[in-house]
């Protein structure tokens, strides 16, 4: 079974400086992994993906994760926050196990940027 | 070019009471999805469908029905509401599989008391 644990619920920064949200998760295939973003009151965007390229996933805003097997991590960077990056984030996987419309989504981590 | 769209945004029920939520999509988009969004319980799937005429139950389906007789539209139906069914809800629609870029409609705000 697949699953996502986003290790903190809420992020506080400061606009400049880096942010890092941090996702674990569990799979018994080579997973594809996905960061969503939802902006307040919004639907959810596509960030970026993972489906066993580059390890190495850059997305859109300036936002990066990385794959890492040996961690089962895939953790979403970005070198400077912007104030427009306050936002609920969610970490997601591919169920294979499943049903074939199944995403798992995580529990989301709610960012937020200090001026 | 709209992408996904969905009405009503806003919904007061009473229990017992019967609605339907409409899903549209302009972009050709084979796969459509149901999903709920409650506090801190990130986005459940309720159904799903990989084409016209298609639908199956997804990871919360009870009390709710579904049906997708035109591939742009899936719609959500609730027979009798409850106040556990208090939420926000999402359509989205891929291209294909979920390994595509599922894109989200705006949401409905729903509330039964």
């Amino acid at each position: 079974a697949q699953s996502v644990t986003q290790l903190d619920s809420h992020v506080s920064v400061s606009e400049g400086t880096p942010v890092l949200l941090r996702c674990n998760y569990s799979s018994s295939y080579s997973p594809s992994l996905f960061w969503y973003v939802q902006h307040p009151n919004k639907g959810l965007q596509l960030l970026l993906k993972y489906t066993s390229a580059a390890t190495l996933v850059k997305g859109i805003n300036g936002f990066e994760a990385e794959f890492k097997k040996s961690e089962t991590s895939f953790h979403l960077t970005k070198p400077s926050a912007h104030m427009s990056d306050a936002a609920e984030y969610f970490c997601v996987v591919k169920n294979y196990g499943g049903s074939q419309g199944n995403l798992i989504f995580g529990k989301g981590t709610k960012l937020s940027v200090k001026p | 070019n709209a992408g996904v769209t969905q009405t009503p945004k806003f919904r007061v029920l009473k229990t017992g009471q019967s609605m339907t939520l409409l899903c549209a999509q302009d972009m050709n988009h084979e796969y459509m999805y149901w999903y709920r969004q409650d506090p801190g319980m990130g986005l459940r799937l309720i159904h799903y469908s990989v084409g016209e005429g298609t639908t199956a139950k997804g990871e919360v389906p009870d009390g709710y029905n579904v049906s997708r007789l035109k591939k742009q539209n899936f719609l959500l139906g609730l027979e009798s509401a409850a106040p556990s069914q208090t939420s926000v809800y999402f359509c989205a629609s891929s291209y294909r599989d979920v390994a595509y870029e599922q894109y989200f409609g705006p949401g409905t705000r729903l509330t039964v008391t």
